[in-house]
């Protein structure tokens, strides 16, 4: 058990629609990054939270948003869904942006049909 | 922009061998690589790191290679045990703690 926590665990939704997915950081780490892991594909970093602020962006798309409340949980909003958004999607927390280790939570199955 | 590949997806090896899982990068202002172990239905672990300082980095049946010249680094498991089946990704650090992954490859270990 990595302390961080991802909710909810699957979810099965039709295309256009938009979710929401939840992520509470280990306690004390002001970071959260989220990836997206599509079948047969690595993980690929979407965005990245510091202590509310964001700190830096991958390959997210506009139909995606994310952020990171005062509590430090952070959300990912993913809106007019395809079936290509399919996939896992995690998110990781680390004590501060210089820290070399990220602590994945166990993610959130997403199948759009 | 793929700034991290692993070539190989799936590597098969007998138990009490040794793993070699390599893995190649192209951001030479990476100062940190990563190797992170992923099992069905749970999260990425992180297993080992190296700084890019260093050539070579040992955690017990861990031991990960740096070559820098090469934009190169390995990650030996020896020996192998059934319980290190799993996918492995190594991922480089860089300035903003973006941590591009590589593809993964997947390491079933036979008993």
């Amino acid at each position: 058990d990595s302390g961080v926590t991802q909710t909810p665990k699957h979810l099965i939704t039709a295309t256009g629609q938009r979710v929401t997915l939840r992520c509470s950081p280990r306690s004390g780490d002001l970071s959260v990054y989220w990836y997206q892991q599509s079948l047969d594909q690595g993980l690929q970093f979407l965005i990245q939270y510091y202590n509310g602020e964001e700190r830096a962006k991958g390959n997210i798309l506009e139909r995606f948003s994310a952020q990171q409340f005062p509590d430090l949980h952070s959300e990912l909003n993913l809106s007019s869904l395809e079936l290509g958004d399919s996939a896992l999607y995690f998110c990781a927390s680390s004590v501060d942006p210089s820290t070399d280790t990220q602590y994945f939570g166990p993610g959130t199955r997403l199948t759009v049909l | 922009d793929q700034q991290v590949k692993q070539n190989s997806p799936s590597l098969s090896v007998q138990e009490g061998r040794i793993s070699i899982l390599n893995c190649d990068y192209t951001n030479s202002m990476f100062d940190y690589f990563l190797w992170y172990k992923k099992y069905p239905a749970e999260g990425p672990t992180f297993l080992i790191s190296i700084s890019s300082i260093k050539d070579k980095n040992e955690d017990g049946r861990f031991t990960v290679f740096l070559n820098k010249s090469a934009k190169h680094l390995s990650l030996h498991i020896v020996p192998s045990q059934p319980g290190d089946s799993a996918v492995y990704f190594c991922a480089g650090r860089a300035a903003g703690n973006k941590l591009p992954f590589g593809g993964g490859t997947r390491v079933l270990v036979k008993p």
